[in-house]
């Protein structure tokens, strides 16, 4: 089955802690993104990446950070930075990256984490 | 930076009911996207509009991309439970590298 993949599905981590959420996905896309769900607040952009190696900031990259060493994976931690780091993440790809125009992106199952 | 307002945030009807979602922005969009996100899941592509004043239709869902491409609708002709969920809005930004989305409306259908 052609996918994303996120897991665990459901994290705990405690205060201080860095965790890293994996993302994988076997849909030969280029482009891979990572959202961030706060109730009410839809769903704000964290990092994104275009191409391996390669990878820009959201609106919200205070406190995360994420590598492309392979195409199919991009890991977001989340680190001690983070003020409020509990909360729903998405992870998402699509076809292409860069001048891709318009193209739909496909979401993974999420990952809710809970820090304590 | 760039940004749209979905209204209402949430939405409540009765089974059979019409319910309608609004996407506006202060600035031109170059496209649109409607995303649909089941409770506990994940949001689903819906459909992308790109052409000025254009409609497309899907079922019992209609979506419309505005004449001056600064806002958008979603449109579901006698809801059912099926069509509980949050729908997001979402358009690309100037470079064409990321989606930002609004934040939602949520509908609930009673039977």
């Amino acid at each position: 089955d052609g996918g994303i993949t996120q897991s665990p599905k459901y994290l705990f981590r405690k205060e201080g802690q860095n965790v890293t959420l994996s993302c994988e996905q076997n849909l030969n896309h280029d482009a891979m993104y990572w959202y961030r769900q706060d109730p009410g607040q839809g769903l704000r952009l964290i990092y994104y990446s275009q191409i391996v190696n390669d990878f820009q900031k959201g609106d919200i990259a205070e406190g995360y950070s994420v590598s492309r060493e392979k195409k199919e994976s991009f890991p977001l931690t989340v680190t001690s930075a983070q003020k409020n780091p509990t909360a729903f993440y998405l992870c998402a790809s699509s076809i292409r990256g860069i001048a891709g125009g318009y193209n739909e992106q496909f979401f993974g199952p999420g990952t809710r984490l809970t820090v304590l | 930076g760039q940004q749209v307002m979905q209204i209402p945030q949430y939405q409540h009807v009765q089974e059979g009911e019409d319910f309608t979602t609004y996407c506006n922005s202060s600035t031109t969009l170059s496209n649109i996207q409607w995303y649909k996100q089941r409770p506990g899941g994940h949001p689903v592509f819906l459909i992308q509009l790109v052409k000025s004043g254009e409609v497309k239709k899907q079922k019992r869902l209609t979506f419309q991309f505005g004449e001056a491409k600064k806002n958008s609708s979603l449109h579901i002709t006698a809801t059912q439970t099926t069509d509980v969920g949050t729908y997001f809005c979402a358009f690309s930004n100037q470079a064409g590298t990321a989606l930002i989305f609004g934040k939602g409306t949520t509908l609930s259908v009673s039977s």
